[in-house]
């Protein structure tokens, strides 16, 4: 079946400690965003790439980084800069470019907290 | 004014009631449109796309009015199960960017 595949679903970061969250998909989505949610809250664009080997930051994209080196793939890394990492991350893949009528897919999430 | 605004709710309504959504966007250039349902501490999916024409999908049906700029969701003959948080999203023609609203609140009781 395709989907998202999102991993750890949850995951704990030490203090000063740089993680990655993994995020891959089969559905040949050009597209693919990162978002935050924290609880009772809606949901906030970190980062976004179009097409392999680019990306552009959302609304809150301080303390992150991404990449996108394969079509498939597009790890978060949750940096020490981020002082509160603690939320819900949610990664999604739509057609992409030019096909704005398409909705997102979501993978089921990874849950980040601070020991 | 947020350019894609829900009620948070909760609505709290009985099995079997009728219940709508409201969600109002401020982009007019704002092409397509969906309802995604999400489940507590679960992912977002997709519930349906809203046409211009409407559509229905069992006791779902979506409804857009373009020149109050707003889309609607209606539930019938609610479920237990249908409690979860409604969100309504909103993509700009040329963009491939959405815009989520925060979410509609739904607790059905026996």
């Amino acid at each position: 079946d395709g989907g998202i595949t999102q991993s750890p679903k949850y995951l704990f970061r030490k203090e000063g400690q740089n993680v990655t969250l993994s995020c891959e998909q089969n559905l040949n989505h050009d597209a693919m965003y990162w978002y935050r949610q924290d609880p009772g809250q809606g949901l906030r664009l970190i980062y976004y790439s179009q097409i392999v080997n680019d990306f552009q930051k959302g609304d809150i994209a301080e303390g992150y980084s991404v990449s996108r080196e394969k079509k498939e793939s597009f790890p978060l890394t949750v940096t020490s800069a981020q002082k509160n990492p603690t939320a819900f991350y949610l990664c999604a893949s739509s057609m992409g470019v030019g096909i704005s009528n398409q909705p997102q897919h979501f993978g089921d999430g990874t849950r980040l907290s601070i020991l | 004014r947020k350019e894609v605004e829900q009620d948070p709710g909760p609505f709290n309504v009985p099995e079997g009631a009728t219940v709508a959504f409201n969600c109002t966007y401020s982009n007019s250039a704002s092409q397509s449109f969906f309802w995604y349902r999400q489940d507590c501490r679960k992912e977002p999916k997709l519930l349906m796309s809203v046409y211009s024409s409407g559509n229905e999908d069992g006791r779902f049906t979506a409804q857009l009015n373009r020149a109050s700029q707003y889309i609607s969701l209606l539930i019938r003959d609610s479920k237990l199960s249908d409690s979860a948080t409604y969100l309504c999203v909103v993509n700009r023609r040329g963009s491939y960017i959405p815009t989520f609203g925060r979410g509609t609140s739904l607790i059905v009781h026996p």
